[in-house]
C-alpha cells in the first residue's frame, strides 16, 4: 500500500545528542513537510521540500536539519542546539508545491521523541 | 502571516450535530482545508473549500464564507468514534498549509 512511514515511533534521548528521524513515502510526491506538535499548539512547520535537493526553513526551523537526496526520503535530525526538542514530530507529502491539489497532506503515523 | 482561530473543545452526545468554527485571517487566500486527528495517531484529510458553500461529504460537511473569512465543520449523526480533534488550515498564495491550534471534539454516550 502507497504511504508514508515514520521511524522510529518512539525516541529517547539524553540532552546534548543528535538524533535522526526517519520520513520515507512512495506515493511519488514532490513535497515533504515536517511539522512539531505540541500539546494544545497545533501543527508547526518545521522545514518543507518541494524538489530533490532543495529545501526551505519554517515557521521553526531554528535547532532543526533536514535533507533531500531522493524523492521518497525526507529525514529530519534534531540537533543539540534545539532547546525544548520533546515533541510529537509529523512528516507529510503532497502532490503540489505548497499544500499540494486541493490542500490535501498525507501524513505518517509520527515520532515520539523525548529528551531525558 | 496566517492566523486561525478555532475553539479549543467542544462536546456533543452521539447521534447530535455538531459544529465547528474556524475564523482566519490571510493575504493570498486560496482555500480552507479539515483534518482529522484521533489522539497520537496521524492526521487525515476530510474537506477543501476554495469557493463559498457548503461541500457535503457523508456525514460530514464543510462551509466557506470568503468575504466573512470564516468557515465551519459540521459533523452529523455522531458517532463515539467522531471524538478526536479537528484542525483546520488555510492555503494561501505562496505559502504552505497553516494550521489552527485544534478543536477537541469529546462525544459521549
Amino acid at each position: 500500500d502507497g504511504g508514508i512511514t515514520q521511524s522510529p515511533k518512539y525516541l529517547f534521548r539524553k540532552e546534548g545528542q543528535n538524533v535522526t528521524l526517519s520520513c520515507e513515502q512512495n506515493l511519488n510526491h514532490d513535497a515533504m513537510y515536517w511539522y512539531r506538535q505540541d500539546p494544545g499548539q497545533g501543527l508547526r512547520l518545521i522545514y518543507y521540500s518541494q524538489i530533490v535537493n532543495d529545501f526551505q526553513k519554517g515557521d521553526i526551523a531554528e535547532g532543526y536539519s533536514v535533507s533531500r537526496e531522493k524523492k521518497e526520503s525526507f529525514p529530519l535530525t534534531v540537533t543539540s542546539a534545539q532547546k525544548n526538542p520533546t515533541a510529537f514530530y509529523l512528516c507529510a507529502s503532497s502532490i503540489m508545491g505548497t499544500g499540494g491539489f486541493g490542500g490535501e497532506l498525507f501524513f505518517g503515523e509520527g515520532s515520539r521523541l523525548t529528551v531525558l | 502571516g496566517q492566523s486561525l482561530e478555532q475553539p479549543s473543545e467542544v462536546t456533543a452526545v452521539e447521534g447530535a450535530i455538531v459544529q465547528i468554527n474556524c475564523t482566519y485571517q490571510t493575504s493570498g487566500f486560496y482555500g480552507l482545508s479539515w483534518y482529522q486527528q484521533h489522539d497520537g495517531g496521524a492526521p487525515t484529510f476530510l474537506s477543501y473549500n476554495a469557493l463559498d458553500g457548503l461541500e457535503e461529504t457523508g456525514r460530514f460537511s464543510s462551509f466557506l464564507s470568503r468575504s466573512d473569512s470564516y468557515g465551519y465543520l459540521l459533523l452529523q449523526e455522531l458517532q463515539m468514534k467522531d471524538s478526536a480533534s479537528y484542525f483546520c488550515a488555510v492555503r494561501a498564495r505562496y505559502s504552505t498549509l497553516t494550521f489552527g491550534k485544534g478543536t477537541m471534539l469529546l462525544v459521549s454516550p
